[in-house]
Parts: structure tokens; sequence; C-alpha cells
């Protein structure tokens, strides 16, 4: 069973830069399928923030391209997220997730984090 | 960038039939944007309903169904339970690769 687990500090200041690692268990990120994220702030709908094939394509959200990074660690199985630059509208929560890139939808998602952004 | 559009809220009785749908902002939705659909309860992460415009995912009830009505994508939830109760999302896949979500629907069961 493909499971996704998202790991990260719930705090971050403005300005300064949100990391978060998502760790899969189940399957090999090398092994095919898109791996990203999307984001929820509170009390609104879910914001797609980006995919990536591992030796492959990556998808941006144009409107987040600018301050988005996604990496792979295919020693630990995980994958990551940083966001630079943040605001308060960064506060979400943060959910990894596997893109079927065959069917083209989210197939799997991690429970998810919430991250705030405050001084 | 494109909109994609879906109602705020919707309400149905017990065991009654509805229909949400997903649009878009400028043309027509097809086969080709692979609509999904996923189901979200407060404070979970979202769950996949539908994929591939009508392919339904593994345990989801048949009671689940999407298509292509008009120049939509739709979710028809037949025979409405209690615990339908939820938010619906939408997502299409816009040539260029980008995954884009709707709004989100409110579904009320009373």
């Amino acid at each position: 069973q493909v499971q996704l687990q998202e790991s990260g500090p719930g705090l971050v200041k403005p300005s300064e830069t949100l990391s978060l690692t998502c760790t899969v268990s189940g399957y090999s990120i090398t092994s095919g399928y898109y791996w990203g994220w999307i984001r929820q702030p509170p009390g609104k709908g879910l914001e797609w923030i980006g995919s990536f094939y591992h030796g492959g394509n990556t998808y941006y959200n144009p409107s987040l391209k600018s301050r988005v990074t996604m990496s792979l660690d295919t020693s630990k199985n995980q994958f990551s997220l940083k966001v630079s630059s943040v605001t308060a509208a960064d506060t979400a929560v943060y959910y990894c997730s596997r893109k079927n890139s065959g069917n083209d939808y989210f197939d799997y998602w991690g429970q998810g984090t919430l991250v705030t952004v405050s001084s | 960038q494109t909109v994609v559009t879906q109602e705020p809220s919707f309400s149905v009785s017990p065991g009654g039939t509805v229909t949400l749908t997903c649009g878009l902002s400028s043309g027509s939705v097809s086969t080709s944007y692979y609509p999904s659909w996923y189901q979200q309860t407060p404070g979970q992460a979202p769950r996949t309903l539908i994929y591939n415009t009508n392919s339904r995912s593994s345990g989801v009830p048949d009671r689940f169904s999407g298509s292509i009505l008009g120049n939509k994508a739709a979710l028809t939830i037949t025979g409405a339970q209690a615990d339908d109760e939820s938010d619906y999302y939408c997502v299409l896949i816009m040539a260029d690769g980008v995954s884009v979500f709707g709004g989100g629907t409110k579904l009320t069961v009373l």
C-alpha cells in the first residue's frame, strides 16, 4: 500500500523559506508516476503547487513558479518542497501527492501538514 | 490563468440525486482535460472519487458517477446518504500539463 507522509516546521517567519519533506513508503519514487504538492489555506479550496517526474518533466502552478522548488532524495525515497519569500498568504495545509501519469489524477495523498507563516 | 468553475454550494435530500458540475471560464470541458473528482470532509485529506471523466477509484460506491454533460464535467450522486455531506473538488489538466482545481462545492444532505 502506497503511503505518503509530510514533515517539516509548522511555523515559518515572513520572508523566509518554507521547507517540507514527503516520505513515501510502499512504492519507489524512481519507478514512475509524478510526485508533487497541493495546499489548502484555512477555510479555502485546494490549490495545486506543482508535480514532477523522476528524470523527466516538472510542472508548476504559474502563480507560484517563481518561488517554488521541488526535488527528490532517491536514497531516502523522499521528495521535498521549498517556497521562498513566504507571506501570510502561504499559510495552509500542505499535502504531498502521487499523480497517476496515465490517467492524470491524484491517486494517493498524504494526511497534510499545517504550515503557519507568522512572526 | 484558466479558471475552473464549480457551484459554491448544493443541497440534496437523503436518497435523492444531485449533479455537481465543473466548467471552464472560457471554453468547454472535454475528456481531453482528464476530469477528476475528490471528496473532502473537514480535517481530512481529499479522497479520490472519479478519474479520467468516469472511472471510479478503488472502493468508491457506484452511486458516484462521472460524465461530460454539455460543456462541463459532471459528478452525479445517486441515492445520497448523510455521509456524502462533504466538499467536492474537480481537477482539470490543461494542455501545458498544469493541473487546475475548481473552487469546490459544499454539498449539504438534508
